[in-house]
């Protein structure tokens, strides 16, 4: 079955490094999801992304947050300059069509912001 | 965003049918009702969801209530692997494609 992949599992930096979070959505799906977890609360939206643009963002995704679709199977989430608030999971998620599909959601890459 | 109500937490034993309230008072017409659950240490993941009849699958079942505000989710029989969190997500046109994640329900199952 065809399954949304993540890398890496967990990933360790330094205040005010940049990170590049990785996800392969599965292959005919058109629409790209980033959540956060941080530990102990709920799952969060960040953006969406559709056709090379952002479609929909929330207010947590400020102007440290950026996302591409460098090629055409990855879909990565860029941090410029890491906060400590920012350690959490991250999960990446992609579905076919938008508004009701089902979004089908990748094992998540921890980050950890020393 | 969409409001929807759970309670914080369910226990259930093994084998025996577990069901899962979640109240959405202010479902409008075209509100879809989906169910995800995270199980630990992984990523949310689809279950079910309907719009006004009830619904089956191979995981689960779900019941909507005739006026819509309320549904449950049922696990027909529990089994360890079940523990997880379960998400009453409302989706629809008003809601863009986002998923708004609540609190969810942590359901426990007992051998």
């Amino acid at each position: 079955e065809p399954e949304v992949t993540q890398t890496p599992s967990h990933q360790v930096t330094q205040m005010g490094q940049e990170v590049i979070l990785r996800c392969v959505p599965i292959s005919n799906h058109l629409y790209f999801y980033w959540y956060r977890q941080i530990l102990g609360q709920k799952v969060e939206f960040l953006v969406s992304f559709y056709n090379n643009e952002i479609s929909e963002k929330s207010e947590i995704f400020d102007d440290q947050f950026s996302v591409e679709r460098p090629d055409g199977s990855n879909f990565t989430l860029k941090i410029r300059s890491t906060k400590l608030e920012d350690s959490a999971m991250y999960f990446c998620a992609s579905s076919v069509a938008a508004v009701t599909d089902t979004q089908y959601f990748g094992p998540g890459t921890r980050l950890t912001v020393l | 965003d969409a409001k929807t109500t759970q309670p914080n937490s369910m226990e259930s034993n093994e084998e025996e049918p577990v069901h899962l309230p979640c109240n959405h008072s202010t479902i409008s017409g075209t509100d879809y009702i989906h169910w995800y659950r995270q199980l630990p240490s992984q990523g949310p993941e689809y279950v079910i969801h309907g719009l006004t009849s009830n619904v089956n699958n191979r995981m689960a079942s779900l019941a909507i209530a005739e006026d819509r505000k309320s549904s449950t989710l049922i696990l027909h029989r529990a089994t360890l692997r079940d523990a997880a969190v379960y998400y009453c997500i409302l989706r629809g046109l008003g809601y863009g494609n986002k998923l708004v994640f609540g609190a969810g329900t942590i359901l426990r199952v007992k051998s």
